[in-house]
């Protein structure tokens, strides 16, 4: 059975420039949650979607935004990009208590 | 306002001997943890998990122990392999408010031949 997968490996944008990330969740698991890991620091909670709908995010401007399909896909976007947005992005869905995570979106800013 | 805690962010075991990870954390509403193990440009790994209704779980190697009235877990693994070498997470969640997990800020652990 297939993990979370999430696309692009790799994306490099300019400042200012937005960033869309894309995430499939594990067959059967409605909840998608994003995480943002920068350099040298631990995963900070950014968004969750279930059925579709943004249940709670975490404390990122509104500039980070994204929305969930009915498929359970998910997309984020990072609005007007800064240096500081150059991260690790995680993607996981959730079967009860648990959370899976896809390989994440590394996103560089120049 | 860190609520949960990792205060070593590393950790020398050599090959064969016990690794003791440990994590704090403040708030009182947490009522599962877990941990995860992450390689380097990869994505966090489930470990183990236990709720707060239990103060010991093991898997294999892995065995948790969650300390409620310190509100302090720990996770043991035995005996320690150079492939577990990696950083630990932990991370705490509210039943009943989705799996909206905060994490510690990690634990690397190198295990020496």
């Amino acid at each position: 059975e297939a993990g979370v997968t999430q696309s692009p490996t790799h994306l490099i944008k300019t400042r200012g420039q937005q960033a869309t990330l894309r995430c499939s969740p594990i067959s059967g698991h409605t909840s998608v949650y994003w995480y943002q890991q920068a350099l040298g620091l631990g995963l900070q909670f950014l968004l969750w979607y279930d059925e579709g709908e943004e249940r709670n995010r975490g404390n990122f401007p509104p500039r980070f935004s994204g929305r969930q399909f009915p498929n359970y896909s998910s997309e984020l976007n990072v609005n007007a990009l800064e240096l500081e947005d150059s991260a690790l992005y995680l993607c996981a869905s959730s079967f009860w208590n648990t959370i899976y995570f896809g390989e994440g979106s590394w996103l560089t800013v120049v | 306002d860190q609520q949960v805690k990792q205060n070593s962010p590393s950790l020398s075991v050599q090959e064969g001997r016990i690794s003791i990870l440990n994590c704090d954390y403040t708030n009182s509403m947490f009522d599962y943890f877990l941990w995860y193990k992450k390689y380097p440009a990869e994505g966090p790994t489930f470990l183990i998990s236990i709720s707060s209704i239990k103060d010991k779980n093991e898997d294999g190697r892995f065995t948790v122990f969650l300390n409620k009235s310190a509100k302090h877990l720990s996770l043991h693994i035995v005996p320690s392999q150079p492939g577990d070498s990696a950083v630990y997470f932990c991370a705490a969640g509210v039943n009943n408010a989705g799996n909206m997990l905060t994490f510690g800020g990690g634990t690397r652990l190198m295990v020496k031949p």
